[in-house]
């Protein structure tokens, strides 16, 4: 099973910064199969990045995803006040288990 | 338009029984796999089980092998999942998604149905 570990836990930032989210995998995840998803409270995730870089449909540009191997990063450029949420990584290459990250809560400072 | 609309979550003494389903809408199900993903209250997702398009082929989290069934009716636009000899720890909410077919990724999701375990 690969294990995604997320840094920071919680991530406090105002309005207009940036936010760098790390995903790291105990074992290489193939970038075409590693996912970002971005939750709010009593709402059902939402899909932002697969393939590592990719944005879904209706993503804004200040969301982008790099990363290979087993370090994958989530940068929003400039923080919007409906960004503050939960947010997931996720790979889904392997074999099940498909894994999630624990997640990193981007809270306002 | 997308929609995944789950049902059938409640309250259930440990060791009980109880099926959800996910009614889905505007896509061709039949060409889809599907999955549930769990939550529980304050934590963090946790994927559960796959079927295929077809429902031929299925995959579960070991935390629920031999005791969760997913399945699907392609007729009706439903998956399923059948969940027997429930546990405290099995409380969360469950969603389904869709895995995109291009990417594998899960593209839409539901918005969710609450169990709860408890006596």
């Amino acid at each position: 099973e690969i294990v995604l570990t997320q840094s920071p836990g919680t991530l406090s930032l105002s309005p207009g910064e940036r936010a760098t989210l790390s995903c790291r995998a105990s074992q290489s995840v193939s970038s075409s199969y590693l996912a970002w998803y971005q939750q709010k409270p009593g709402q059902a995730p939402r899909l932002l990045i697969y393939g590592a870089s990719s944005r879904a449909t209706g993503i804004p540009d200040r969301f982008s995803g790099s990363g290979s191997g087993t370090d994958f990063t989530l940068t929003i450029s400039r923080l919007e006040p409906e960004d503050f949420a939960v947010y997931y990584c996720q790979q889904y290459g392997s074999s099940p288990p498909i894994t999630f990250g624990q997640g990193t809560k981007v809270e306002i400072k | 338009e997308v929609q995944l609309v789950e049902s059938g979550g409640g309250l259930v003494q440990p060791g009980g029984s109880l099926r959800l389903s996910c009614a889905a809408s505007g896509f061709t199900f039949s060409s889809y796999w599907m999955h549930w993903v769990r939550q529980a209250p304050g934590k963090g997702l946790v994927w559960v089980s796959r079927i295929n398009s077809d429902g031929s082929s299925t995959s579960y989290a070991d935390s629920v092998k031999g005791r969760f069934t997913i399945s699907r009716d392609n007729a009706k636009n439903t998956l399923y999942l059948q969940m027997n000899s429930l546990r405290a720890e099995d409380t969360a909410v469950y969603y389904c998604a869709r895995e995109d077919i291009l990417t594998g990724c899960f593209d839409y999701w539901g918005q969710g149905t609450l169990v709860t375990v408890s006596s």
